[in-house]
């Protein structure tokens, strides 16, 4: 059925280590993938997208690689910070079809200082 | 400030009553998604508009509306309330009716039933 997995539901972290946070979707005809960031109280805000005919896309500290052949997102955050502390979630969207995106349940991130 | 607005920001009400979330969303975004977020369910679609059209629908109860108005606002009606509809509702926008192109989410409606 529809859905975006996530394989952790909470990772924790030392201040200043890197973070990967993993996602794996099932709908291989999703071709736009985000990664959105919630903080407690807050609407998920975005971080970075990927499309399917990229493998990686790299923002400020952050980096999404997308391989399509295990249908496996992640996101990595560089030098991790008290305020990255969230909960993160990957969503994906069929292009072609609606602008409907389909969430995973989350990763909560601790960040440890 | 995300630029999309939603009101009220807390709902308290009781079961059987109906409510009205509103959205305004980002100046020049057509289209409006409503979320709901729930604690067992994570982030679910539950419709889109596109320029006052619906454009999708995802899991949406029959006893919730939706319309978009010629001034692109959005409202969603719940009716019939139960304690099972307590939940974030968040509303996003995009420019496009399709997908892959970055959403900006409101800071969402805390309805408790």
């Amino acid at each position: 059925g529809e859905s975006v997995g996530l394989h952790l539901p909470t990772l924790s972290v030392q201040e200043g280590d890197n973070s990967i946070i993993n996602c794996a979707y099932s709908n291989s005809a999703s071709d736009y993938f985000i990664w959105y960031k919630q903080e407690s109280g807050k609407g998920p805000q975005f971080i970075i997208d990927i499309r399917s005919n990229m493998d990686k896309r790299q923002g400020q500290r952050v980096t999404v690689l997308l391989n399509k052949t295990v249908k496996h997102l992640s996101l990595q955050i560089a030098a991790t910070q008290p305020g990255d502390s969230a909960v993160y979630f990957c969503a994906e969207n069929i292009r072609s079809n609606t602008g409907k995106l389909i969430f995973g349940q989350g990763t909560t991130l601790q960040v440890k200082p | 400030d995300s630029g999309v607005t939603q009101t009220p920001k807390h709902l308290i009400t009781a079961t059987g009553q109906r409510v009205t979330l509103r959205c305004s969303p980002r100046s020049g975004d057509l289209s409006v998604y409503w979320y709901q977020q729930s604690l067992d369910q994570g982030l679910q679609f539950l419709i889109q508009y596109y320029n006052g059209e619906e454009r999708a629908k995802g899991n949406i109860l029959e006893r919730f509306s939706a319309q978009q108005f010629p001034d692109l606002h959005s409202e969603l009606n719940l009716s019939s309330l139960e304690l099972g509809d307590s939940a974030l509702y968040f509303c996003a926008s995009s420019v496009a009716s399709g997908g892959g192109y970055g959403y900006t989410f409101g800071s969402g409606t805390r309805l408790t039933v």
